[in-house]
């Protein structure tokens, strides 16, 4: 267990819709990072946190947004969805910048 | 610029056989290096990393890996395979600070009775 929870495990939704994932850091980490992992394009980094400000962007299409709250934990909105959107997200934490902790992860199908 | 290759999509071997992944990198600072296992329905879990110092690192699960700067490469190793092995193995690579991190693309380890 690595500390970083994501809820939730599973999504089902439909082209068109708009879905929130969500993040909390392992305690004491600063910095969140969202992954999306899908089998054409593998792992690719979306986007960093740290302290509630956006620090890097990776990937991450107009159509997706995140923010990092108050008490460190995340959310990652997706919106106008498409069937390419399925994928596994996942949400990793850091704190020394060095080495990051990765949730569970969600896995997200677009229908 | 950075990026992470991975030779191999799959690697078979057979349980005790030695176990050897195969990482090459490119950056243009110097390296942190890390090796993720992820079994199946599952997140990413730190097997060993490279900061700096002992280019030799040993890492969970009876893993090593060794930095060799000349080769820009950070081969995984594990002297005898078990069949709790089988996963997929991410190389990644980052530099220090705030850079992001690259994976490869991952090397599935299959492992024979």
């Amino acid at each position: 267990d690595s500390g970083v929870t994501q809820t939730p495990k599973h999504l089902i939704t439909a082209t068109g819709q708009r879905v929130t994932l969500r993040c909390s850091p392992r305690s004491g980490d600063l910095s969140v990072y969202w992954y999306q992992q899908s089998l054409d394009q593998g792992l690719q980094f979306l986007i960093q946190y740290y302290n509630g400000e956006e620090r890097a962007k990776g990937n991450i299409l107009e159509r997706f947004s995140a923010q990092q709250f108050p008490d460190l934990h995340s959310e990652l909105n997706l919106s106008s969805l498409e069937l390419g959107d399925s994928a596994l997200y996942f949400c990793a934490s850091s704190d020394s910048l060095e080495t990051q902790y990765f949730g569970p992860g969600t896995r997200l199908l677009v229908l | 610029a950075q990026s992470v290759t991975q030779l191999g999509s799959h690697v078979s071997v057979s349980e005790g056989a030695l176990v050897l992944l195969r990482c090459n990198y490119s950056s243009s600072v110097p390296p942190y290096l890390f090796w993720y296992v992820q079994y199946p329905n599952q997140g990413l879990q730190l097997l060993l990393k490279y900061t700096t110092g002992a280019t030799l690192v040993k890492g969970i699960n009876g893993f090593e890996a060794e930095f060799k700067k000349s080769e820009t490469s950070f081969h995984l190793t594990k002297p005898s395979a078990h069949m709790s092995d089988a996963a997929e193995y991410f190389c990644a690579v980052k530099g220090a600070g705030y850079s992001t991190l690259t994976f490869g693309k991952g090397t599935m380890l299959l492992v024979s009775p």
